[in-house]
């Protein structure tokens, strides 16, 4: 059970908008923590995505973007391409125990139609 | 550019302690920038924060994990180490490295990654 909600699957046709959810609580996301998210492609490590909520890292297209409210965040990719499909993981910080810790969310598998 | 890179054993007999290094290059480990931190995802499964460890030896460990979990920090080396103890078969994963930005002492995203490396654990 991970501490950030994300849907276990999000599907689209090429060209298309998707959304992928990361749903926190006031421990992580609602107390103002940032959320990062990552791209990982079959058989590869973890790539940033996003940073901070919404910074893009150089070379990461505009087709993705990202944004938070209250105790939710969203990956949003439009002109959905087939190199898109992969698995997509939300991460945030956590204080609610004696000491911080990183959380991340279950994944999202993006399936391109 | 920076680049991790994972080390170790890849197979653990039941019982016994997974013990893996990350050796960083292309950048110092003594920055006060970054923590520096353990990841791993079971075969199929999601990514699981293992913890992370600032240049001074100041460690954060997964509350889940805190109790099996040392990580230290060799900068003379350039390197950090991971020491799992008492593995079970639900051990086995790719664990990677990755260096982690930290703003007023939070640690923040995961950039960049290393490759990662399998270790199973089975007799």
């Amino acid at each position: 059970q991970s501490v950030l909600t994300q849907p276990p699957s999000v599907s689209g046709a090429p060209g298309q908008r998707v959304t992928i959810s990361c749903t926190g609580s006031s421990s992580n996301i609602g107390a103002g923590y940032d959320v990062h998210w990552y791209q990982q492609l079959p058989g590869t490590a973890p790539k940033l995505l996003i940073y901070g909520n919404s910074n893009r890292p150089s070379g990461v297209p505009d087709r993705f973007s990202g944004s938070k409210s209250g105790t939710s965040a969203s990956l949003a990719i439009t002109g959905l391409q087939a190199e898109d499909e992969a698995d997509y993981y939300c991460q945030s910080y956590d204080s609610s125990l004696s000491a911080p810790y990183v959380v991340f969310g279950g994944g999202t598998k993006l399936t391109v139609l | 550019q920076l680049q991790l890179q994972e080390s170790g054993p890849g197979l653990v007999k039941p019982s016994e302690t997974l013990s893996l290094t990350c050796t960083v290059s292309g950048g110092s480990i003594s920055s006060s920038s970054y923590y520096w931190g353990w990841i791993r995802q079971p075969p199929g499964k999601g990514l699981e924060w293992i913890g992370s460890i600032y240049y001074s030896g100041s460690t954060y460990y997964n509350p889940s994990l805190k109790s099996r979990v040392t990580i230290s920090v060799d900068t003379s080396k350039n390197q950090f180490s991971l020491k799992l103890s008492s593995v079970t078969a639900a051990d086995t994963a790719v664990y990677y490295c990755a260096r982690q930005p930290t703003v007023r002492g939070v640690m923040n995203w995961f950039d960049p990654w290393g490759q990662g490396t399998l270790v199973t654990v089975s007799s």
